[in-house]
C-alpha cells in the first residue's frame, strides 16, 4: 500500500520569507515517482516536479527547490523569498509500480503581503 | 511536455441528470484514471482502466459511475443520476504501459450539481 503524509495543514508566512512544505511517503516499491502539484484557487493541478526514486539529487528551479531523502522517505519542497502568487494548496503525490497515484492531503500556503 | 486534455472545463447540471466528462489521454498511453476532489478536500482515486476494463476502483465508484473508452482516443466518466454531493473537480490521468512510467494529469473538469 502507498501512503503520503503532509502533516502541515496550513502555513502562513510573510512575503519574502522562505517556507518548507513537508512530505513523507510510504511504499513497498523499490522504484517509484514522487510529484509536487500546486493548486491555485481556480482549481487546476499545476505540475511542479517529478522525481524518480533512483535520482536523489536535489533540484532547484528558480525560487523552488526540492530535497529528496530516501533514508527518511521524505520529499520536501522549499519556496525561497515567497510571494503572494505562491498562495495555493500544494499536494505531494506518489506513484509506485503499476499502482495508482496517491495524493497527500495537501498543505494550504498563505503568503501575506 | 505531453498533455492530457479534459472537456469541458466547467459543467453545471441539474440534480438527477446524467453527465459525461471527457478526457483525451496521451496518445500512446494505456493506463487511464479518474480522480475526484471535493472542494477543499484531498484528491481521491476513483477508478483505473486498462485493456478496456476497470483494473481497480474505490468505494466511491458505485453503480452511478461508469467509464468507457468509446473510440480509442477518448476516455469518459459518466455519472448516471447526479447528486449534489457529486459536485467536485474531476481529474483524468494517463500513463504508459511500461512499469513505473509517470502519470500525467489533465487540468480538471469542475462539476457543479444544482
Amino acid at each position: 500500500a502507498q501512503k503520503v503524509t503532509q502533516a502541515q495543514t496550513e502555513i502562513s508566512v510573510v512575503e519574502k520569507e522562505d517556507v518548507t512544505l513537508d512530505c513523507v511517503y510510504e511504499t513497498r516499491d523499490t522504484t517509484y515517482y514522487l510529484f509536487w502539484y500546486k493548486q491555485p484557487p481556480s482549481g487546476e493541478l499545476v505540475f511542479l516536479i517529478r522525481r524518480n526514486s533512483f535520482d536523489e539529487q536535489n533540484e532547484i528551479s528558480g525560487r523552488y527547490s526540492w530535497n529528496f531523502q530516501k533514508s527518511t522517505s521524505s520529499f520536501n519542497f522549499t519556496i525561497t523569498a515567497s510571494q503572494v502568487v505562491d498562495s495555493a494548496v500544494y499536494f505531494c503525490a506518489l506513484l509506485g509500480g503499476y499502482q495508482k497515484v496517491t495524493f497527500g492531503t495537501g498543505t494550504k500556503l498563505q503568503v501575506i503581503p | 511536455e505531453p498533455e492530457v486534455t479534459q472537456t469541458p472545463s466547467h459543467q453545471v447540471t441539474q440534480m438527477g441528470q446524467e453527465v459525461i466528462l471527457r478526457c483525451v489521454p496521451i496518445s500512446n498511453h494505456l493506463y487511464f484514471y479518474w480522480y475526484r476532489q471535493i472542494l477543499g478536500q484531498k484528491v481521491e482515486f476513483l477508478v483505473s482502466f486498462y485493456n478496456n476494463e476497470i483494473s481497480e476502483k474505490s468505494e466511491i465508484f458505485d453503480d452511478q459511475f461508469s467509464v468507457e473508452r468509446p473510440d480509442g482516443s477518448n476516455f469518459t466518466l459518466k455519472i448516471r443520476s447526479t447528486k449534489l454531493e457529486d459536485s467536485a473537480m474531476y481529474f483524468c490521468a494517463s500513463r504508459g504501459v511500461v512499469r513505473n512510467t509517470e502519470a500525467f494529469f489533465g487540468q480538471g473538469t469542475r462539476l457543479t450539481v444544482v
